[in-house]
């Protein structure tokens, strides 16, 4: 079974700063199948990257993904207000099909 | 611009069978997408449920394979979820989602969402 694991479980930052979330498989991902969404309160997640770096449609620039293998990374520059939300990891491939981590919460320090 | 409408009963009794719709508006349920069920527990992380092709094959998470069904209704533009003996561990927001087939291939993820729509599962 994949298991995603993100880290950290909260971190809290200032706009302006940089953000960088880490989302490890316990196996290596087929094609670096490894997406990221955000989800605010009461809404349904966003994709912001799927292919572990490709940005979806319209998603700004300041959101960048990496990372091959097991470990990736969603780095998120100069922080907006408007950032300041939920982030999962989904991967695509093995057993279960799909899942998602556990989640990080970007809050306003 | 294709949107996607979740709708069914909000409360199902324990040991019943949840049902859901997921209505596909402003395009058609085509043949390059897969489209798929997702649920969120209150305070918990998004649980992946499966998945439905246009010409209703599925893929179901294993976790939830014994008492899951799919499927697709081309003519509506619908599709539907089927929860058997729900117990209180199902309550959720459930939310449809598509899987597109982008122009470099799978997305192999959710670009597309409906709103949710929440499901208790109580007597």
């Amino acid at each position: 079974e994949i298991v995603l694991t993100q880290s950290p479980g909260t971190l809290a930052l200032s706009p302006g700063d940089r953000a960088i979330l880490s989302c490890r498989s316990s196996q290596s991902l087929t094609n670096n199948y490894l997406a990221w969404y955000q989800q605010k309160l009461g809404q349904a997640p966003r994709l912001l990257i799927y292919g572990a770096s490709t940005r979806d449609t319209g998603i700004p620039d300041r959101f960048i993904g990496g990372g091959s293998g097991t470990d990736f990374t969603l780095t998120i520059r100069r922080l907006e207000p408007e950032d300041f939300a939920v982030y999962y990891c989904q991967h695509y491939g093995g057993s279960p099909l799909m899942s998602f981590g556990q989640g990080t919460r970007l809050e306003i320090k | 611009q294709v949107q996607l409408q979740e709708s069914g009963p909000g409360l199902v009794k324990p040991s019943g069978t949840l049902s859901l719709t997921c209505t596909v508006s402003g395009g058609a349920i085509g043949t390059s997408d897969w489209w798929d069920w997702v649920r969120q527990a209150p305070g918990k992380e998004l649980e992946w449920i499966g998945e439905i092709y246009h010409n209703g094959n599925t893929n179901y998470n294993p976790s939830l394979k014994s008492r899951v069904t799919m499927s697709v209704d081309k003519s509506r533009n619908q599709l539907s979820l089927q929860l058997r003996s729900v117990t209180a561990a199902d309550t959720a927001v459930y939310y449809c989602a598509r899987e597109p087939l982008g122009s470099s291939g799978w997305y192999k993820a959710f670009d597309l969402w409906g709103q949710g729509t929440t499901v208790t599962v109580s007597s």
